[in-house]
Order: structure tokens, then C-alpha cells, then sequence
């Protein structure tokens, strides 16, 4: 199995909602990463996890909360979004160690109300 | 032709030419490259990737070619197919960092006319 899934593919939520992204892997890699995407605009990284850790944090805004329960699985809290989080959000991973992001799952595209 | 402006450069080609997309890094500490593809509605794809310790690399259709004097990168991609229109996407990596943080370059849109 040589993929990233992601849940779900879309989501539609209002400033006061709290949802979930899921994303998940069972490629044995010990890397995993939250992107954000927006429209015309190349993938910026939000969260790097390394073993299950939370190792990178690009200075992103608190009304997102990652969570790593695994090895296998990576989750994205949502909370009091404003609508300019509106975005594809991607997940990643790849083996620690080396360098680059192989795999990317197809993202879950969030519109902000 | 290419375009570039306010928005993502452009290049279009017809079913079978061969594809040539430029890309201009910032980081002279970078040490690996890679190149993906992005099609509508999906996360990008990796395509090839090359090493600062080398000037050229072939894939299947693919060839990037890295030149370190001027930061530059291109990816070239023979008889290009219908299948082949997408956002590409150059990325950069200082692999002193280990969680591989990429910087991405801006993208071009290819569009192939059957």
C-alpha cells in the first residue's frame, strides 16, 4: 500500500464548528506533514511530525491542533476557523532521514463559512 | 509559449512536442530538488528528483536538468501527452534540515492540445 488517504474530501463548516481532517498511512514512515494549499498558490507547510512527535511548527494560528495517536495516523483539529482558512490541506510523509516528501495524499478540500 | 505575469506561468504545447518547464530556486545552500506534478483536484505527485551533485537525470518522458552557477532548474518532458496537463511544481531542500522542509517554487501550468 503505497498511498496517503485522507478524510474527508470535503468539508463545509461555519466559524463556530469543530471538525476533524484525518489522514493515514501504513508505509511504515515515520514522517508525516500537514500542508495548506491555496487556490494558485504552491503547498505551505504547516506541522511536521516525526515519530509520533510534533518536531516543526510553522508559526501556525492556535484554531489548529495536530494530533499523531500513531504511527499510522495523523489528525488536524479545527476550531474557530476564520474564512480565510479556507484552503486545500494536504497530508504527507516520507521516511525520516531523507530528504523530500514522496507522497502526498489528495487533501480535503475545507471551505470556511 | 510561456507566459508569466500576476498569475501562475503558462505553457502550452501540442499532443507530442516535447515540454520544457522552468523553474529558479532561491537557496544556494539547497542540495536537493524535486519536481512534481499536480493534477485538478488532487495533491501533487512526485515525478523526479535530483541530487545538488549532479547535472542531469533521466526518468521515463522526464529529464531534469539542474544547473547550480545560475539556480536554476528545468524539466523537460518528452512527447508530451494530453495526460501530462497539470501544475508543476519545483521544490527545494537544504537537507541539513532532516524533516525535509521543501520550499516550493511558484508552479506552471501545462496545457497539452490533443
Amino acid at each position: 500500500d503505497t498511498e496517503v488517504t485522507q478524510t474527508p474530501k470535503h468539508l463545509v463548516m461555519g466559524m463556530t464548528n469543530k471538525k476533524s481532517l484525518k489522514c493515514e498511512q501504513h508505509m511504515g514512515h515515520r514522517a508525516m506533514y500537514w500542508y495548506k494549499q491555496k487556490a494558485k498558490k504552491p503547498p505551505e507547510l504547516m506541522f511536521v511530525y516525526s515519530y509520533e512527535k510534533l518536531s516543526i511548527n510553522e508559526s501556525v494560528p492556535s484554531r489548529f491542533s495536530p494530533e499523531c495517536p500513531n504511527s499510522s495516523l495523523l489528525n488536524l483539529h479545527l476550531h474557530a476557523l476564520q474564512p480565510e482558512d479556507s484552503a486545500l490541506y494536504l497530508c504527507a510523509s516520507s521516511q525520516w532521514g531523507l530528504a523530500g516528501v514522496r507522497f502526498f495524499g489528495p487533501g480535503t478540500r475545507l471551505t470556511v463559512l | 509559449g510561456e507566459s508569466v505575469g500576476l498569475h501562475l506561468p503558462t505553457l502550452s504545447v501540442q499532443e507530442g512536442d516535447n515540454s520544457i518547464i522552468n523553474c529558479a530556486y532561491s537557496n544556494s545552500a539547497s542540495d536537493y530538488f524535486i519536481w512534481y506534478k499536480q493534477e485538478s483536484g488532487k495533491g501533487p505527485q512526485f515525478i523526479i528528483d535530483i541530487r545538488s551533485n549532479m547535472d542531469k537525470r533521466q526518468g521515463q518522458r522526464v529529464t531534469v536538468l539542474l544547473n547550480k552557477t545560475v539556480k536554476h532548474l528545468s524539466l523537460q518532458i518528452a512527447a508530451t501527452q494530453p495526460g501530462d496537463s497539470a501544475v508543476y511544481f519545483c521544490a527545494e531542500i537544504f537537507s541539513g534540515t532532516s524533516y525535509g522542509k521543501l520550499t516550493f517554487g511558484q508552479g506552471t501550468i501545462l496545457t497539452v492540445h490533443p
